[in-house]
């Protein structure tokens, strides 16, 4: 099963921040939480990455908690090709690749 | 460089038959993982391949298997068609599997996946 909950879907205006959240609550002291999107009929991108530190890259920040129960995806400037299923993963980075998906968050942005 | 590669990209079958899927990962990279995405599931784990020995294997029956060649190329193979087989086969690839940050290696634990073969089953 899953170990992470997000929104099922999200609307977002094209330009803005698009902010999804994830709460992972029972996310173990090894395990990374990873973002991946998928834009229809494409494999999964990933995203970012990060343990307990925030992180930014080119595609997007990643805010955790303190606590590490719950992230925050942002996109800073949303744009129509952004429109995508976001999911919002935990797992170990070393061992077996094997990833759990969830149900993920459909962001839909909008001209 | 090329991304991951699978092939067919798209393909029909009937029932009773079987079909085998290719995946060509990234130059380099050495893990190759398969998950199945349907509609109502979602994205599942199939199974990874390593060095051309399978580490870890989802809850798929044996009708599904795989095999990992030494150039890193990999096969999965689904035998006995069902009508629920019906998917979107995704591979992905990364470049180690054990080593990762703690042997200093540029392991993200990244996985780099190719478009999918959409199979249809009649």
């Amino acid at each position: 099963d899953a170990k992470t909950t997000q929104p099922t879907s999200m609307d977002c205006a094209e330009g803005r921040a698009a902010n999804l959240p994830c709460n992972h609550s029972t996310i173990s002291g090894n395990e990374y939480v990873y973002w991946y999107r998928q834009i229809h009929s494409q494999g999964p991108q990933y995203i970012i990455h990060g343990l307990k530190n925030n992180e930014t890259n080119e595609m997007a920040s990643l805010i955790i908690t303190e606590d590490r129960k719950s992230s925050t995806l942002i996109l800073p400037h949303a744009t129509l090709r952004d429109t995508a299923v976001y999911y919002c993963i935990v797992r170990v980075a070393t061992g077996f690749q094997k990833l759990v998906f969830g149900t993920g968050t459909r962001l839909l942005v909008s001209p | 460089k090329a991304g991951v590669t699978q092939t067919p990209r798209y393909l029909i079958k009937t029932r009773g038959q079987q079909v085998t899927l290719s995946c060509s990962p990234i130059s380099g990279h050495r893990s190759v993982s398969w998950y199945q995405q349907t509609p109502g599931q979602g994205l599942q784990f199939l199974f990874e391949y390593f060095s051309e020995t399978q580490r870890n294997k989802g809850n798929f029956p044996g009708r599904f298997s795989g095999r990992q060649f030494s150039n890193s190329r990999s096969e999965m193979n689904v035998s006995t068609l069902e009508l629920g087989d019906s998917a979107l086969y995704l591979c992905a690839s990364s470049t180690h599997w054990g080593a990762g940050l703690l042997a200093g290696a540029q392991n993200t634990g990244e996985l780099f996946f190719g478009e999918g073969s959409r199979l249809t089953v009649l």
